[in-house]
Parts: C-alpha cells; sequence; structure tokens
C-alpha cells in the first residue's frame, strides 16, 4: 500500500464552522505533513509532524490546528476561517522527515464561503 | 528570489516529442525531487535525485551537481503526459518548491 488517503475531496464550509480534514497512510512512514496550494502556485508548507510530535509550524494561523493521534493519522481542524484560505490542501508522508521521497494524498479542495 | 528556478513556465508540443523542463538550484539544496500534478490536484513524486541520472518507462531524470541543475526528460510524449511538473529542492530545512511547468501534449 504505497497510498495517502484525505478525505474529504471538497469541503464548502462558512467562516463560522468547525471542520476537519483527514489523512491517512499505512506505510509506516514516521513523518507527515501537511501543504496549503492556491490556484497555479507551488504547495506551501503549514506543518510537519515527526514522530507524532509538532516539528515544524510555518507561522500558521491558530484558525488551523493540525493532529496526530497516531502515526498513521494526521489531521487538520479548521475553525473560523476566512475566504483567503480556500485553496487545495496536501497531505504528504516520508519515511523520515526531510529524507527520502515524498508520497502525496489526491488533496482536500476547500471553499469558504 | 526563489532558491529553485524552473524552465519554461509553459510547454506544448505534439505527441511523440522529446521533453525537457529544467530546474536551477541554489546553494544549500542536498537533493532534488521532481513531482507531476494533474488537474485534479493529487501529487505523484517521480523522482528524488541527489547524484547521477535515473529512468522510470519514459521518463528520464538528471542532475549535475557542479552546475547546480537538474533536467526532467520526457520521451515519446504522450497526451496523457499533460501536467504540471514541480521540480523541489531539499535544503534539509524543508522543500522549496519552483513555480512549475504546464506541459500540454496535442494529440
Amino acid at each position: 500500500d504505497t497510498e495517502v488517503t484525505q478525505t474529504p475531496k471538497h469541503l464548502v464550509m462558512g467562516m463560522t464552522n468547525k471542520k476537519s480534514l483527514k489523512c491517512e497512510q499505512h506505510m509506516g512512514h514516521r513523518a507527515m505533513y501537511w501543504y496549503k496550494q492556491k490556484a497555479k502556485k507551488p504547495p506551501e508548507l503549514m506543518f510537519v509532524y515527526s514522530y507524532e510530535k509538532l516539528s515544524i509550524n510555518e507561522s500558521v494561523p491558530s484558525r488551523f490546528s493540525p493532529e496526530c493521534p497516531n502515526s498513521s493519522l494526521l489531521n487538520l481542524h479548521l475553525h473560523a476561517l476566512q475566504p483567503e484560505d480556500s485553496a487545495l490542501y496536501l497531505c504528504a508522508s516520508s519515511h523520515i522527515e526531510r529524507a527520502g521521497e515524498l508520497f502525496f494524498g489526491e488533496g482536500s479542495r476547500l471553499t469558504v464561503l | 528570489k526563489n532558491e529553485v528556478e524552473q524552465s519554461p513556465q509553459n510547454l506544448t508540443a505534439q505527441e511523440g516529442e522529446f521533453i525537457t523542463i529544467n530546474c536551477s538550484y541554489s546553494v544549500g539544496i542536498s537533493a532534488l525531487h521532481w513531482l507531476q500534478q494533474h488537474p485534479g490536484g493529487g501529487i505523484v513524486s517521480l523522482f528524488m535525485l541527489s547524484s547521477g541520472k535515473k529512468k522510470h518507462g519514459r521518463l528520464i531524470a538528471t542532475i549535475n551537481i557542479q552546475e547546480k541543475h537538474s533536467s526532467l526528460h520526457i520521451t515519446a510524449s504522450h497526451p496523457r503526459d499533460s501536467a504540471v511538473y514541480i521540480c523541489a529542492g531539499d535544503n534539509t530545512d524543508k522543500l522549496i518548491f519552483g513555480t512549475g511547468t504546464r506541459l500540454q501534449v496535442f494529440p
């Protein structure tokens, strides 16, 4: 199994809603990443988890809250988002942090109304 | 200034043509990733290189450490190769992404 699975594929939410994006991998990877990608731009790193601990937070606003409940799962909790947060959110994993091939999910396309 | 520069930004080709996408990077990049992103959004890792050359099917990636330059070649291009190709440099802190090359291959 070389897949990174993200759910939901599409999400529409209002600015007062609370929602979560989920990411799952069963490759035994110990590093997991959240990226944000706006249209026609490269992905921007948001968070890195290494061995289930937050390793990097790229100064992301607190309305985005990551969580890594176990080595296979990575969540991104969303609360009080702004319309400019609408983007494709990509999850990725690698064997260990900053080493080796990255495996990406298909992304969750978020629209904030 | 981005530490990873890609060219060209856009590329069109006829089916069967040989395609080259170039990537230049700055000091401190220890490895280079080539990624493919289709319109649906998902990203596929094609290659990770720190030296030499790698081949997978019709795709070939090369890297010249001294010149800090990498190329991605596609032989016998096909319309299904149409996608955005992104090079990303690993600077031991995080991946630095190039701006991508949008490739369209026409039948």
